[in-house]
């Protein structure tokens, strides 16, 4: 596609349920990137991957959350058991090359949890 | 203390004005430095990308970076009401792939 694709675009849920948020990437591009930006701060990172494999995830908060790439284009963020505090707007980019720095940003997913 | 401190604003300025945006960092291993613009509801893009120390510019944007002083800039001359948004400055380390550290951005106003 033209940009980086992402899913819902905004999602409201209850705590304690199941969640799951979809990034299709720019065509060609080798590694996909998550990032979570709460109000008021810049994104932070949380995973990224270059093909189907996940090179860094030390940015997941905790085990309630997952990301999975298996044919190396779009990825899904799950985030299992959701808490009020898992609100954030939960943004995918893609890039070409690595180190450059040059990520391509989605829109973002909106995640409310009530 | 954050790796990457930027004032959060907001700014104000009128059109025409010259904007200066800052960041400053501890981390000595960022390398490459970038700053994002953000509207309102949408995602980040990149405005300017500059490796190690210097100055780059780009129509009416300079982006400048001391690594001497862990201290980058982001001039915008000629300000516009269309470059109301904000501003997020994002470093990365030599091998950390494209691993972002964002600051917290600066939320600018261009007033008529």
């Amino acid at each position: 596609g033209a940009g980086v694709s992402q899913t819902p675009s905004n999602k409201v849920t209850e705590k304690g349920k199941y969640v799951e948020l979809r990034c299709d990437p720019i065509s060609g591009h080798t590694a996909l990137y998550w990032y979570r930006q709460s109000l008021g701060q810049g994104p932070e990172f949380l995973i990224y991957f270059q093909g189907t494999g996940a090179a860094d995830d030390s940015g997941l908060p905790n085990d309630r959350f997952f990301a999975v790439r298996p044919e190396g284009s779009v990825s899904t963020l799950k985030i299992q058991r959701t808490e009020r505090g898992d609100s954030a707007v939960y943004l995918c980019a893609s890039s070409s090359a690595l180190g450059t720095g040059e990520l391509f940003f989605g829109e973002g997913s909106r995640l409310t949890v009530l | 203390q954050k790796e990457v401190e930027q004032d959060p604003g907001p700014l104000s300025v009128p059109e025409g004005a010259i904007v200066s945006l800052n960041c400053t960092y501890s981390n000595s291993a960022f390398q490459y430095f970038m700053w994002y613009r953000q509207y309102s509801r949408k995602g980040p893009e990149l405005l300017m990308y500059t490796y190690s120390s210097g100055n780059k510019e780009d129509g009416r944007f300079t982006a400048q970076v001391d690594k001497s002083s862990k201290y980058i800039s982001l001039f915008i001359r000629d300000s516009q009401p269309s470059d109301s948004a904000t501003y997020l400055c994002a470093m990365s380390a030599q091998g950390g792939g494209n691993k972002l550290t964002f600051g917290t951005g600066t939320q600018l106003k261009v007033e008529l």
